[in-house]
């Protein structure tokens, strides 16, 4: 009963390649958001969708692509993947944009060769 | 732009001292500050957060202060103990938009 589920935890590739991350979260809630730590433990949010409808894009490049077929779902594309995209990705969830906490998903550790 | 400075980014104290860990924004519309901890390996979960119209919130061994004129917020420990070694996140919201996370504070309880 996971309330922020990503799959997969972890992700080894190839630089190059394509490669998605799911997220689902089963607490109704309206905002989804994807975040990037870096190796300095650094949490800097990509992106943020209320009701399937994207609302924040921090200047990350175009080959991540995130898609949300509905309020419980904000899944995580990227393409053409690179050294420096190796980092744990986080997604998040809170009731709506403003005063209320995120939940935090257990992370995908994504290893780039 | 938008940014949260916090500090110190490593702290080290004695089983049973106290632990206060300072941050400062820099966007006067933030009116939401949580607090995020963060044990190795896992994910960031909330310890305690207060809105801009509260100057401060206790929660047990737990304190938030925040100043809005001087745009500066603070988490306080008390007695300290191992379980709370953990990596420990500032964040300011402004107009609900996005929430923006200071860079860490690595504590290390000592026994």
């Amino acid at each position: 009963d996971t309330a922020v589920s990503q799959t997969p935890k972890y992700l080894v590739t190839q630089m190059g390649n394509d490669k998605s991350i799911k997220c689902e979260q089963n607490l109704g809630h309206d905002t989804m958001y994807w975040y990037k730590q870096d190796s300095k433990k650094f949490l800097k949010i990509m992106f943020s969708y209320n009701n399937k409808e994207l609302i924040i894009n921090e200047t990350v490049p175009n080959r991540f692509s995130p898609k949300s077929p509905d309020k419980a779902h904000l899944n995580l594309h990227i393409n053409s993947l690179e050294l420096g995209d190796s980092a744990v990705y986080f997604c998040a969830s809170s009731p709506k944009t403003d005063l209320t906490p995120q939940h935090f998903g257990d992370g995908t550790r994504l290893s780039i060769l | 732009g938008e940014n949260v400075e916090q500090h110190p980014s490593t702290l080290s104290v004695q089983e049973g001292d106290s632990a206060v860990i300072k941050c400062t924004y820099s966007d006067s519309a933030s009116n939401y500050f949580p607090w995020y901890k963060q044990e190795l390996g896992k994910r960031p979960q909330l310890i305690i957060d207060i809105r801009s119209n509260v100057g401060e919130k206790k929660d047990q061994r737990i304190a938030v202060t925040l100043n809005k004129t001087a745009k500066h917020f603070s988490l306080h420990i008390t007695e300290t103990q191992p379980e709370d070694s953990a990596v420990y996140f500032c964040a300011a919201t402004a107009g609900g938009f996005k929430t923006i996370f200071g860079a860490g504070t690595r504590l290390f309880v000592k026994a």
